[in-house]
């Protein structure tokens, strides 16, 4: 019952910096999403995909790029890392898209980030 | 655009009523959500509106009145447990570039 696992948990990053924050789903889920929340802000859309193959932008998406080659994985990658990325990350999965069904999103545990 | 608005924070006593607020503004509705997420987790699913009324799920309870975009959360017989984060989020049509849009939430303390 693995549902959607997000890896690492915890990581630190200096500024100019790249990394990838891994997401994956074992639930034939054809929605994927990547989201950052900070305090204050609540949850903001930063990338999301409807299918393989298929990503668009959502609320910011600058300095994030993402890819969705398998139904499972759905990557997150931060280009050169700067401290406005500090956050905590989370990455959800439904079954279809979220706006046309009354499918909910299941979340990871979530990526704390932490750009020095 | 879209606009949602909770309540910050709110406290209630253990076994009371609460009742959590979220007014909306966006193009195209399709349905409410509402999610609950203790501090350090991630978002678990409560409850989704699409049609006019109240949905009942045991202590939990929430009402869509589109013509007025609003919906509240309603949680009855309150535990120390449902101290939380409680998250109002909409869906619109698709055709913006985001299609869930989440309020920033409404922090409950429940006290002894």
């Amino acid at each position: 019952n693995a549902g959607v696992t997000q890896t690492p948990k915890f990581q630190v990053l200096k500024t100019g910096q790249s990394m990838t924050l891994q997401c994956a789903q074992d639930m034939n889920h054809e929605y994927m999403s990547w989201y950052r929340q900070d305090p204050g802000m609540g949850l903001r859309l930063i990338h999301y995909s409807v299918g393989a193959g298929i990503t668009d932008q959502g609320e910011v998406p600058n300095g994030y790029n993402v890819s969705r080659s398998t139904t499972e994985d759905f990557p997150l990658r931060l280009l050169s890392a700067a401290p406005s990325q500090t956050s905590v990350y989370f990455c959800a999965s439904s079954k279809s898209r979220a706006w046309l069904s009354n499918q909910p999103q299941h979340f990871g545990d979530g990526t704390r980030l932490s750009i020095l | 655009g879209q606009n949602i608005d909770q309540p910050t924070e709110m406290t209630a006593t253990e076994g009371a009523i609460v009742q959590i607020n979220c007014t909306y503004q966006t193009s195209g509705f399709n349905g409410l959500f509402w999610y609950q997420q203790h501090a350090g987790e991630a978002p678990t699913f409560l409850s989704y509106n699409v049609l006019d009324g109240l949905e009942e799920k045991g202590r939990f309870s929430s009402f869509l009145s589109r013509s007025k975009g609003y919906s509240y959360l309603l949680l009855k017989e309150l535990q120390m447990k449902d101290s939380a984060s409680y998250l109002c989020a909409v869906t619109e049509d698709g055709s913006g570039n985001t299609p869930l849009v989440f309020g920033k939430g409404t922090r409950l303390s429940v006290i002894a």
